[in-house]
């Protein structure tokens, strides 16, 4: 059973530019969650999708949005990138029931010049 | 305040001389303890959940225990590939997404 699949593994942006993540969860699995990882700070949550639907939101700027589409395949985006946006982004899927593991994909390491 | 706290931050092992991580939570209501390992460069890879005081998972080396307020991940008799990054983490009270623990790095010496 495939696992699941982020892509690009690696991104350098600058200051200023934009940047899309892609995200293919474990088939069958409904729910897709996004994390950002940073040495000072760790696993963050950023949202949480359901069923096309935004179900949960962390702590961060608008700057920072994400979408899922009727595969369960989820896209998160972050627009004007800052030099703190740096970490690695972690996609996670489940069947989106309580209690739940979540399945983690080896991440998008994003570099801001 | 929903809370994970994880101990110690770094511990190195000897190849063979068995320890626990611990893993303390404020969480009302829990609904499962997860824990995970996380290779360098890797995501989490999940390796238990724990849903009641009492309850013990085991996997090779690994066994996990819960109580009211505290897991432990005891590693028996480790090996070199046992060094990693171990995360504990809960659900948010009433969401489905998960808050993690600051993780302890364990290293295991030949």
């Amino acid at each position: 059973k495939a696992g699941v699949t982020q892509t690009p593994r690696y991104l350098i942006k600058t200051r200023g530019q934009q940047v899309t993540l892609s995200c293919s969860p474990i088939s069958g699995h409904r729910s897709v969650s996004w994390y950002q990882q940073t040495p000072g700070q760790g696993l963050q949550f950023l949202f949480e999708y359901f069923s096309e639907t935004q179900r949960n939101k962390g702590n961060f700027p608008g700057r920072f949005s994400g979408r899922q589409f009727s595969n369960s395949r989820s896209e998160m985006n972050v627009s004007t990138l800052e030099l703190g946006d740096s970490a690695l982004y972690l996609c996670a899927s489940s069947l989106g029931r309580e209690g739940q593991p979540q399945h983690f994909g080896d991440g998008t390491r994003l570099s801001i010049l | 305040e929903d809370q994970v706290t994880q101990s110690p931050e770094a511990l190195r092992l000897q190849e063979g001389e068995s320890s626990s991580l611990n893993c303390s939570y404020t969480v009302s209501g829990l609904r499962g303890l997860f824990w995970y390992r996380q290779d360098p460069g890797k995501g989490p890879e999940f390796l238990f959940t724990l849903y009641s005081a009492g309850e013990e998972k085991e996997k090779e080396r690994l066994k996990a225990t819960l109580t009211k307020k505290e897991s432990f991940l005891h590693i028996t008799a480790p090996k070199p590939e046992d060094s990693a990054t171990y995360l504990c983490a809960a659900p948010q009270t009433g969401a489905n997404n998960l808050f993690f623990g600051t993780g302890t790095r364990l290293t295991v010496i030949p």
